[in-house]
């Protein structure tokens, strides 16, 4: 079956740095891909939508200038947390939407684990 | 917008037992209904979706769920759970006009013992 990866699954880096983690979906197109953020013992929630060739959509609070997300081609989406500091150490996830709605399978990744020290 | 609320934040159950957590959600579209579930450090693994249909909806591992519109609840069950069910269960939503971008329930920490 179709199969979303995610790159690096864990990372740790120190305070101001930055941080970029890869999404592709290995076996399909996917013209849009999600990014969604866990909080430890708390549910996902949804960051950005992001499609392919255009700018991302942000959901109402999430800094746009803090989390960039790049989608420059149909397997591949990027999130780069910019500067980043201790409480953006999260678990994040990435899903892919394989073909238009309604029907078609989303695809979630494996998760990044990102602690920022 | 849609909402989903999970009603169970913990549910603890003895082994081959049966287990039943409970989803409900708000929308003013048609949506489209999912359980995933998430072991320890892990991403998330699709159990069943509800499309269209068939409101009785067979997902793996056993387990099933169904839909019920006047309700806009998806409960799923499992007429009897192992220890490795334990992990924490997600109830999500995809309204039909916004196809992949999923609201979450708070999860249900399904706890098994012998």
């Amino acid at each position: 079956g179709a199969v979303v990866s995610q790159h690096p699954s864990r990372v740790i880096c120190k305070s101001g740095t930055s941080v970029k983690i890869e999404c592709r979906s290995l076996d399909f197109q996917a013209t849009t891909m999600f990014w969604y953020r866990q909080f430890p013992k708390k549910s996902l929630m949804l960051m950005a939508t992001s499609n392919e060739g255009s700018k991302a959509t942000y959901e109402q609070g999430v800094e746009k200038d803090k989390f960039l997300i790049n989608h420059a081609s149909l397997t591949l989406s990027t999130l780069t947390v910019t500067s980043a500091h201790p409480e953006d150490s999260s678990f994040y996830i990435c899903s892919a939407r394989e073909g238009l709605a309604g029907g078609k399978t989303q695809y979630f990744g494996p998760g990044t684990r990102l602690l920022v020290l | 917008a849609q909402s989903v609320t999970q009603l169970d934040s913990q549910v603890p159950v003895f082994e081959e037992a049966p287990v039943e957590l409970r989803c409900n959600y708000s929308s003013s579209v048609s949506v489209y209904l999912f359980w995933y579930v998430q072991y320890p450090n892990q991403g998330l693994q699709l159990l069943l979706k509800y499309l269209s249909g068939s409101t009785l909806v067979k997902g793996i591992n056993g387990f099933e769920a169904e839909f019920n519109k006047s309700q806009t609840s998806f409960h799923l069950r499992k007429p009897s759970v192992h220890i490795s069910d334990t992990a924490e269960y997600f109830c999500a939503v995809s309204e039909s006009n916004s196809w992949g971008k999923f609201q979450f329930g708070a999860g249900t920490q399904v706890v098994v013992t012998p």
